[in-house]
């Protein structure tokens, strides 16, 4: 079975720092990764996926995130910390694309950004 | 339509009541999914459609839990005999590859008192 772990239910950053969020996997086959941002009283919305083809993803809003499947990690991160960046981040996991088996999502971690 | 509505937006029930929870997805959309996002958790799958018919109902707690997609768009989330257990954010979404991701609705924050 699939899983995810976040480590880290809360990060504080200051803007214009470096944002790092951390998510392992754990999956029988070679996963299909997926990063969403949850902004509050809204739904996900779709920061980046990675689905086996380059390692290094980039997404929206200068997001990026790196594939490792030696340390079967899949950290987001962002050079520099904007204060509209504070938000609710799930990484989550899919060993079928996410078509038939659905998504299995992390706890989440709660992004704070110091003025 | 735009984007994937789901309604009502907050549900407010008593216990042991029926309630049906509406998701509209996007247009063309053939994959369906629901989620349940309880406080402070991540979303857990619920029940996958694939046009009409469930593909995967795996997640779906137990049978108070019930979906329809009876003409490939619009699906009802049912649950019956309402519990306090069951309050949580209930999200909808919909894809037209599920590779690509898919897009969520904004959810229906169901309490049961």
């Amino acid at each position: 079975a699939q899983s995810v772990t976040q480590l880290g239910s809360h990060v504080s950053v200051s803007e214009g720092a470096l944002v790092l969020l951390r998510c392992n996997y754990s999956s029988s086959v070679p996963p299909y990764l997926f990063w969403y941002v949850q902004y509050p009283n809204q739904g996900l919305q779709l920061l980046l996926k990675y689905t086996s083809a380059a390692t290094l993803v980039k997404g929206i809003n200068g997001f990026e995130a790196e594939f490792k499947k030696s340390e079967t990690s899949f950290h987001l991160t962002k050079p520099s910390a904007h204060m509209s960046d504070a938000a609710e981040y799930f990484c989550a996991v899919s060993e079928r694309g996410g078509g038939a088996d659905g998504l299995t999502f992390g706890k989440g971690t709660h992004l704070i950004i110091q003025p | 339509g735009a984007g994937v509505s789901q309604t009502p937006s907050n549900k407010v029930t008593e216990k042991g009541k029926y309630v049906e929870l509406r998701c509209d997805p996007i247009s063309g959309h053939t994959a369906l999914y629901w989620y349940r996002q309880s406080l402070g958790q991540g979303p857990e799958f619920l029940i996958y459609f694939q046009g009409t018919g469930a593909a995967d109902d795996s997640g779906l707690p137990n049978d108070r839990f019930f979906a329809v997609r009876p003409e490939g768009s619009v699906s009802t989330l049912k649950i019956q005999r309402t519990e306090r257990g069951d309050s949580a954010v209930y999200l909808c979404a919909s894809s037209l590859r599920g590779a690509d991701g898919y897009t969520f609705g904004s959810g229906t924050r169901l309490t049961v008192v």
